[in-house]
């Protein structure tokens, strides 16, 4: 079974451009995560789908960031227009709703993104 | 918010040796998790806990959660070169729909042949 998968694994670009990072979940996981690390600070929370609906987006920074999981499979995360600060490790973690209260999350390998 | 402390920060260990890892909550963890990571890959889950008192083991690897459920640690017996990484512990506040994971900064592991 394919795990958590992320495209692509780095990306480097200029301030004020616009970086699209795309997820692709475990299939038939209902749930998916995306998650960021910026240097030197502890994984944060950026939100929450279930299916194509957005659960939680209470950890998304600004109005640069828009996440998107279009028929509830893959989902992107646009950066635009990506800034300085916006560097550091992107990941995305799935998981299946499997009807209990905490469920296993599986995460890919990340994206690294260097804003230059 | 939920915060968590892991420490130590760092930890060079020689091969063969026992360590623990410890991660704190700042409040009642309603689950924990460990997971693991190299450089360049994903988070691997190794253990979850959910109950106060609670106790895993996976290999070499043994995970406990203390009664009050604000407490965890990690302890790798006989350590081994394939241990070394990244430990991460993880949080959740609560159950369903309040399913993101509060992380602690994390612990670098050494191992020393």
């Amino acid at each position: 079974e394919a795990g958590v998968t992320q495209f692509p694994s780095h990306s480097v670009i200029e301030k004020g451009q616009t970086v699209t990072l795309r997820c692709d979940p475990i299939s038939g996981h209902d749930n998916l995560y995306w998650y960021r690390r910026v240097m030197g600070k502890e994984i944060k929370f950026l939100l929450h789908f279930v299916k194509e609906s957005k659960q939680d987006e209470s950890g998304m920074p600004n109005n640069r960031f828009l996440a998107e999981r279009t028929g509830g499979t893959y989902s992107t995360l646009k950066v635009q227009p990506a800034e300085l600060e916006d560097s550091g490790v992107y990941f995305c973690a799935s998981s299946q709703d499997l009807g209990v209260a905490v469920n296993e999350q599986f995460f890919g390998p990340g994206t690294r993104l260097t804003v230059l | 918010s939920q915060e968590l402390e892991q420490s130590p920060q760092s930890l060079i260990v020689q091969e063969g040796k026992n360590l623990t890892i410890n991660c704190t909550s700042s409040k009642t963890l309603y689950g924990l998790y460990w997971y693991k990571q190299k450089y360049g890959e994903g988070l691997i889950f190794l253990m979850m806990l959910q109950k106060g008192g609670e106790e895993k083991s996976h290999e070499k690897i043994t995970a406990k959660l203390d009664e009050k459920k604000q407490q965890s640690s990690l302890h790798i017996t006989a350590s081994q070169p394939s241990h070394a990484g990244i430990y991460l512990c993880g949080a959740t506040a609560g159950g369903f729909g309040n399913e993101k994971l509060t992380f602690g900064t994390g612990t670098r592991l050494t191992i020393i042949p």
